[in-house]
């Protein structure tokens, strides 16, 4: 079965440092997300991507943050200057849906992201 | 920000037995719903969903019940197997507004189920 994959599994990265989440989604889909847990809290929803743009972010997704599908297959999360609170598993999802159409979301294993 | 609920942390059941997961919603623009499957070191695995024109959803052991009048959902697992054991969150989303339909997410039930 088709699946979303997160590399790495886990990055350790100084404060200040920039880092870059990598995903591959599912092939045929259209949709691509992130999505992080702070350890004990909720998954939250980060940004999501449609058509080559972000179509819906949340406060979290500030100016910190970036999203590229530089080509075909990958989709990527970059954090600039990480701060000790960006500390956290990343999940990156894809769905095949359009607008309406309820399909559900996959999601990769997830990358965790700790700042020292 | 706590328009998903799952009230209970936890579910310890026995094995055959039935385990029911509860959730709650406050948002009335969420049309869709979803349970989702977390091992540890793993993402989130879909299990079973339900649109808001429905009341019920089956599938295999797993059944979906939504009721809108009391925004409430819950899933039952019959019969629990000790494989089932995991921490089970609800999800819900809106395509009301059309465009990406976000999840929002309740903070999971660990479902515990003893041989």
């Amino acid at each position: 079965e088709p699946e979303v994959t997160q590399t790495p599994s886990h990055q350790v990265t100084q404060m200040g440092q920039e880092v870059i989440l990598r995903c591959v989604p599912i092939s045929n889909h259209l949709y691509f997300y992130w999505y992080r847990q702070i350890l004990g809290q909720k998954v939250e929803f980060l940004v999501s991507f449609y058509n080559n743009e972000i179509s819906e972010k949340s406060e979290i997704f500030d100016d910190q943050f970036s999203v590229e599908r530089p080509d075909g297959s990958n989709f990527t999360l970059k954090i600039r200057s990480t701060k000790l609170e960006d500390s956290a598993m990343y999940f990156c999802a894809s769905t095949l849906q359009s607008p309406g159409d309820n399909q559900p979301q996959h999601f990769g294993d997830g990358t965790r992201l700790s700042i020292l | 920000d706590q328009q998903v609920k799952q009230n209970s942390p936890s579910l310890s059941v026995q094995e055959g037995r039935i385990s029911i997961l509860n959730c709650d919603y406050t948002n009335s623009m969420f049309d869709y719903f979803l349970w989702y499957k977390k091992y540890p070191a793993e993402g989130p695995t879909f299990l079973i969903s339900i649109s808001s024109i429905k009341d019920k959803n089956e599938d295999g052991r797993f059944t979906v019940f939504l009721n809108k009048s009391a925004k409430h959902l819950s899933l039952h697992i019959v019969p629990s197997q000790p494989g089932d054991s995991a921490v089970y969150f609800c999800a819900a989303s809106s395509a009301l507004r059309g465009g990406s339909e976000k999840l929002v997410f309740g903070k999971g039930t660990k479902l515990t189920v003893n041989p």
